[in-house]
Parts: structure tokens; C-alpha cells; sequence
């Protein structure tokens, strides 16, 4: 069974400082990967998708993926108390078509 | 990246009864999704809706239970039947956009209260 994991939280951070959210995956034919932030009574909003090992970056959000060590994780930089929410991490593989979401990450970002 | 309504966006049922949630994008997809997120949980996948086919279910979730439509590319319906107060929940829709990542796109939900 593929499996997502993620650390539940909350994570605290104080204004300004780097979040850093952290996911691992089990299926190792995983190629896309995806983080949503979710406000509390909202549906998911995609932030950024990664499908190469590196980093890439969208303004003060950087993803990283390590195919080798089965790991992707979200950094947010200059983090603001807007971004306080849940992050949820996704993967799919080439070959279904179907999103395995991890149980998501509190984030707390503290004035 | 597409825009998704869904209706109702929220209800509060009978046990026993049942309800159909729709599901409108703005334009022709091929895949739509339901999800399930009880709460304090995360996404959990219902149903696969391709327009032409019979919808292909996850384990644990049957089309007794779930029935589900998709009679053109733009639309879908979820009905949640013979409701019990464990089906309260968020329901969501998405659509899967063939785009740079093939990335998902989530309605804004119905959130279910069965009493």
C-alpha cells in the first residue's frame, strides 16, 4: 500500500523565521509530487509541484525532492502568520492517475 | 488551472436520508475526483468519475453507498445514501488539469452533517 507520511504538528515558527515541512513516501515509482496548503474550513490550494531531484523555487516557497531517500519537503521562507494552515503533501506515479495525500502538517507562524 | 463550484456548500440531513452533491468545472476535463476529509483528517480518495464509464471505486467505499454520475465533461454528482452520522464530513470534488505537473484542483466542498 503506498503510503505518505508527514509529522502532524503543530509546527511553530515565529514571524520571519523559515518553516520547514518535511513528507516521505513508501512507492518508490512516485515521479510528481505536490504541496497544498489548506486554511481551516477551506479546500486544498496547490502552492507547487516537484518532479526532479533539487530544489525549486516560487517566491518564498522552495521545494526539495530526494528520489534516493524517498523525501520531498516545503520551505517557507520570511514566514508570515497568513501562512499559518495545514500542508498537505501528495504523490502520484506515471502510471495511475490517482493523488495519495499524507495527514498533513499543522503550521503555526506566531507575530 | 480551472474553476471548480460545488453545490450544496453545506447541509444538515436526517440519518437514512440521502444526498446528491454536484460538482461544476468550467471547462471539459476528463478526470474528476471525489474525496472525502473528516475532521481533523486528510484527503481520502472516494471515486474516480471518467464521462463515458462506470466511476472506479477505492476500497472501502462501494456505488451502493456512493452512487456517482458523470454525464458530460463538465459535471458530476456524489449522492450519499442512507446517511448515518458517521458520513459527516467535507466531500470534494476535483479535476485533474493535463497540465506542466498534471496537478489536481479542488472544488470548495460541501460540508455534511448527518444527525
Amino acid at each position: 500500500q503506498k503510503e505518505v507520511e508527514q509529522n502532524s504538528g503543530p509546527l511553530s515558527v515565529p514571524e520571519g523565521a523559515i518553516a520547514s515541512l518535511n513528507c516521505t513516501y513508501s512507492d518508490r515509482g512516485s515521479q510528481s509530487f505536490f504541496w497544498y496548503r489548506q486554511y481551516s474550513g477551506k479546500s486544498p490550494e496547490l502552492i507547487m509541484f516537484i518532479y526532479s531531484n533539487g530544489d525549486k523555487e516560487d517566491g518564498r516557497f522552495t521545494a526539495q525532492l530526494n528520489k534516493a531517500s524517498q523525501y520531498v519537503s516545503l520551505l517557507i521562507r520570511d514566514s508570515q502568520p497568513s501562512d499559518s494552515a495545514t500542508y498537505l503533501c501528495a504523490v502520484k506515479d506515471n502510471y495511475g492517475q490517482n493523488f495519495v495525500f499524507g495527514p498533513g502538517t499543522r503550521l503555526s507562524v506566531l507575530p | 488551472s480551472a474553476v471548480i463550484s460545488q453545490k450544496p456548500s453545506r447541509d444538515i440531513c436526517q440519518r437514512g436520508t440521502s444526498l446528491t452533491i454536484q460538482c461544476q468545472v468550467d471547462s471539459q476535463v476528463t478526470m474528476m475526483f471525489w474525496y472525502r476529509q473528516q475532521p481533523g483528517q486528510s484527503l481520502t480518495l472516494i471515486a474516480t468519475a471518467n464521462q463515458g464509464s462506470e466511476a472506479t471505486y477505492e476500497s472501502g467505499f462501494v456505488i451502493d453507498k456512493f452512487p456517482i454520475s458523470r454525464p458530460n465533461l463538465t459535471f458530476s454528482t456524489l449522492t450519499v445514501s442512507n446517511m448515518s452520522p458517521e458520513d459527516s464530513s467535507i466531500y470534494l470534488c476535483s479535476v485533474d488539469i493535463q497540465g506542466a505537473g498534471n496537478e489536481q484542483f479542488f472544488g470548495p466542498g460541501t460540508r455534511l452533517t448527518v444527525l
